[in-house]
């Protein structure tokens, strides 16, 4: 049973660059959410989904931009890739009304040069 | 401002002794709390929830503690093991929203 699955596990990229990190659930999970973990900040949310075809901004969503065009599918992307997005990102699941725990991927270790 | 908050970053127990990581809120709103706990290269893992309405919930070997008037919770594991080694991350939400907030983690080393 995969879970959540984000991809890719581990990037390096030059300042101005763009990327798109790829989150995949197989729970039929209504809601999904991007987080980022940074030292002594615990886990901040970027942008949450809670349906396909639906986003919305969370704590820190400057720079980063979402889609959920399939319901499976949550996608994370940067623009122009700052030295202040180098974090550890984590894609995470679960049914309505979502705070009854979620499901989170194995995280996406990010550094911007 | 940290809405929630983890004001030990480290915690050392000894195997087969109790562990209590506490974790204090501002938001009075914050009605449902949980903790996750995460090893390293992993994702956080769901491990115990409390509501409101109540003020201590058990699992096994976990038992979380809630003063509402304090704004205060916390975590006890007895006995502790070296498996219980990670970094704690309490956690918290309201009813107006389904976004949980996290506070910057706690993390314990259980000594055999």
């Amino acid at each position: 049973n995969a879970g959540v699955t984000q991809t890719p596990k581990f990037r390096v990229l030059k300042t101005g660059q763009s990327m798109t990190l790829l989150c995949a659930q197989d729970m039929n999970h209504e809601y999904m959410y991007w987080y980022r973990q940074d030292p002594g900040m615990g886990l901040r949310l970027i942008h949450y989904s809670v349906g396909e075809g639906t986003t919305a901004k969370g704590e820190v969503p400057d720079g980063y931009n979402v889609s959920r065009l399939k319901k499976q599918n949550f996608l994370l992307g940067l623009e122009s890739a700052a030295p202040s997005q180098t974090s550890v990102y984590f894609c995470a699941s679960s049914t309505p009304p979502g705070r009854y725990g979620y499901t989170f991927g194995s995280g996406t270790r990010l550094t911007v040069v | 401002d940290q809405q929630v908050k983890q004001n030990s970053p480290s915690l050392s127990v000894q195997e087969g002794r109790i562990s209590i990581l506490n974790c204090d809120y501002t938001n009075s709103m914050f009605d449902y709390f949980l903790w996750y706990k995460k090893y390293p290269a992993e994702g956080p893992t769901f491990l115990i929830s409390i509501s409101s309405i109540k003020d201590k919930n058990e699992d096994g070997r976990f038992t979380v503690f809630l003063n509402k008037s304090a704004k205060h919770l916390s975590l006890h594991i007895v006995p502790s093991q070296p498996g219980d080694s990670a970094v704690y991350f309490c956690a918290a939400s309201g009813t107006s929203y389904d976004k949980v907030i996290f506070g910057p983690g706690t993390s314990l080393s259980v000594i055999p």
